[in-house]
């Protein structure tokens, strides 16, 4: 158990919809990381925050939104889902935001139909 | 541009020991992370290297030449439960932001 929370653990959802997607850092991280593992895609990442703030971003859609909240949750947002949105869409944490061992949730599987 | 490359799938016996090659190239490099992943679940973490050389965990050991953008994962006295994804995962940091650019993963079988 590397302390970091993901919900919902698996979602269900059409076309055109939109889910939310919740993590919970471990306890004193500071940073958050998105990242999305589709079959034929491997892990990639898709935004950074610290501390509230943005830090850095990979291939993410203009489709999908993240913010990290004053109690360091984080949500990603996922709109107008198309069938290549189905992954395991894992969230990450670390103290501060160099580069740090990155501990991973659970992850959240999305299927969309 | 960013890139990671291991094998894609390797196969071993079970006591045997194994070696997971990975090059990189990757702006703002500034260590190498490696993750063991079974199917469905989290990435764990296994060891990170941020200067060259060797970094021995127990059954595990991992090895870095930042000049020539090459590392490798060396698993020894192989168990059944090893079989599982190893990812590579090179950690880049710049403007104050920091993420991992992860190879492909190899799949490995260890065999009885």
């Amino acid at each position: 158990d590397s302390g970091v929370t993901q919900t919902p653990k698996h979602l269900i959802t059409a076309t055109g919809q939109r889910v939310t997607l919740r993590c919970s850092p471990r306890s004193g991280d500071l940073s958050v990381y998105w990242y999305q593992q589709s079959l034929d895609q491997g892990l990639q990442f898709l935004i950074q925050y610290y501390n509230g703030e943005e830090r850095a971003k990979g291939n993410i859609l203009e489709r999908f939104s993240a913010q990290q909240f004053p109690d360091l949750h984080s949500e990603l947002n996922l709109s107008s889902l198309e069938l290549g949105d189905s992954a395991l869409y894992f969230c990450a944490s670390s103290p501060r935001t160099d580069t740090e061992t990155q501990y991973f949730g659970p992850g959240t599987r999305l299927l969309v139909l | 541009g960013q890139n990671i490359d291991q094998p894609t799938e390797m196969t071993a016996t079970e006591g045997a020991i194994v070696q997971i090659n990975c090059t990189y190239q990757t702006s703002g490099f500034n260590g190498l992370f490696w993750y063991q992943q079974h199917a469905g679940e989290a990435p764990t973490f296994l060891s990170y290297n941020v200067l060259d050389g060797l970094e021995e965990k127990g059954r595990f050991s991992s090895f870095l030449s930042r000049s020539k953008g090459y590392s490798y994962l060396l698993l020894k006295e192989l168990q059944m439960k090893d079989s599982a994804s190893y990812l590579c995962a090179a950690s880049s940091f710049y403007n104050q932001g920091g993420k991992l650019i992860f190879g492909q993963g190899t799949e490995l079988s260890v065999k009885p």
